[in-house]
């Protein structure tokens, strides 16, 4: 099945500036590749996605890139504020699996 | 306007006694999935529905059973709850899956304490 590695698992940044968090995924049929914010004690929500056909993919401040030859994505916040602090996980659905396999996540801490 | 619904949002149960999580959704999702997440972890997929079509994941463990009984509902059984399943589990569904995948919607979780 599918295994996907997350670094770092935890990253401090101060306000304004960006962080970026990696992901690399073992099944290269792999073609989905989601993240998710998770605040504390709440559920986690997407943020953005992207297929395997695409290299990147933006969402104002959030942007995600994909190497398949060399099987990682990362996600990129730039500008980042207070509320971006959060847990985030990076996942992957392996091909012909039906559920997706998550990171361990990162804890983004977003220093004033 | 939650989508994904999941009830009770605390439930404590004692060692050995069975206890059911309940999930409703209103999007009208083809699948629904059970995930459990320990603290400071990612989500773990237990199992999922496609329909009616019932797939558990092969490290789920036997304790762990699921019903759908129609498109709208899921529930969890935990048969004997051990200490260690104690953790927030997490409902979530998705219009599709495999290559046809859909984003997942998750509920805003079940935390289980077992005392």
């Amino acid at each position: 099945g599918e295994n996907v590695e997350q670094h770092p698992s935890t990253l401090s940044v101060q306000e304004g500036d960006s962080a970026v968090i990696k992901c690399t995924y073992s099944d290269s049929a792999s073609n989905y590749f989601p993240w998710y914010k998770q605040e504390l004690g709440k559920r986690p929500q997407l943020i953005i996605d992207i297929r395997s056909n695409v290299g990147e993919k933006k969402d104002q401040r959030i942007a995600v890139t994909l190497n398949k030859t060399a099987k990682h994505f990362s996600l990129h916040i730039t500008e980042t504020q207070p509320e971006d602090s959060a847990v985030y996980f990076c996942a992957g659905i392996g091909g012909g699996a039906d559920g997706l396999t998550f990171g361990k996540g990162t804890h983004l801490i977003i220093q004033p | 306007d939650a989508m994904v619904i999941q009830n009770p949002r605390y439930q404590v149960t004692q060692f050995g006694k069975p206890v059911t999580l309940s999930c409703s959704q209103t999007l009208n999702h083809n699948v629904m999935y059970w995930y459990q997440q320990k603290s400071s972890q990612a989500p773990k997929l237990l199992f999922h529905y496609y329909d009616k079509d019932f797939n558990n994941e092969a490290d789920t463990p036997d304790n762990f059973q699921s019903r759908r009984p129609n498109t709208s509902f899921c529930f969890l059984d935990i048969r004997s709850p051990g200490l260690g399943d104690a953790a927030m589990y997490l409902c979530a569904t998705s219009r599709d899956t495999g290559t046809a995948y859909s984003p997942l919607h998750f509920g805003n979780g079940t935390r289980l304490t077992v005392t």
